[in-house]
């Protein structure tokens, strides 16, 4: 079973920043947040990932709380091709060869 | 630009037919992994391979499917007989184990439609 919590849907003005909650209340030390998304009718797609610290790429910031019982995806400025189904997963360190378990994630839509 | 390939990207075919999805991982991945997904059920994991070897294969109906790595270049996933509940999109993934960001990445998807 997943071990996120994520709200179904959420909305966003073009343009503006889409922050994106997740719930992972019983992470444990050596899990990394991973987030991924879908956009319609692709394969899923990686997005960024963290331990504890904060972190930023081209694609998006990931700020995690200092319990690390929850983090926020940030897309600064956001496009109708932003448009997916955004997954928070977490996965120990040192297991990249194990799968991903996916959740039901969070269906972003932005508009115009 | 290294990515995963798979094919048939669609597949239609009779209740009974024996149906074969192929995907060729990224170059020097040493992991695959076959996900399905349904409007139901989401996107769930079949079965997943390291060096070639098969680690889980406890997602899949083992009566009717069965995934092999024939080569390191070539992952295939088959049913048979296929029913109409297999109906689904199947995902490849490949990843490096060990690699600095330890990330999959995911195909195209083979669209199946079992009438």
């Amino acid at each position: 079973d997943a071990k996120t919590t994520q709200p179904p849907s959420m909305d966003c003005a073009e343009g503006r920043a889409a922050n994106l909650p997740c719930n992972h209340s019983t992470i444990s030390g050596n899990e990394y947040v991973y987030w991924y998304r879908q956009i319609h009718s692709q394969g899923p797609q990686y997005i960024i990932h963290g331990l504890k610290n904060n972190e930023t790429n081209e694609m998006a910031s990931l700020i995690i709380t200092e319990d690390r019982k929850s983090s926020t995806l940030i897309l600064p400025h956001a496009t109708l091709r932003d448009t997916a189904v955004y997954y928070c997963i977490v996965r120990a360190s040192g297991q990249a060869g194990t799968a991903l378990i996916f959740g039901k994630g969070t269906t972003l839509s932005v508009s115009s | 630009d290294a990515r995963v390939t798979q094919t048939p990207r669609h597949k239609v075919t009779e209740m009974g037919q024996e149906v074969t999805m192929r995907c060729q991982p990224i170059l020097g991945h040493n992991t695959v992994f076959w996900y399905r997904q349904t409007m139901m059920q989401g996107l769930e994991l079949l079965a997943y391979f390291r060096n070639r070897a098969p680690l889980d294969d406890s997602g899949m109906p083992k009566d009717r499917f069965s995934a092999e790595m024939p080569d390191a270049t070539l992952a295939t996933l088959k049913i048979q007989p296929s029913e109409p509940r297999d109906s689904a999109v199947y995902f490849c993934a490949s990843g490096l184990d060990g690699g600095a960001l330890e990330t999959q990445y995911f195909g195209p998807g083979t669209r199946l439609l079992v009438l």
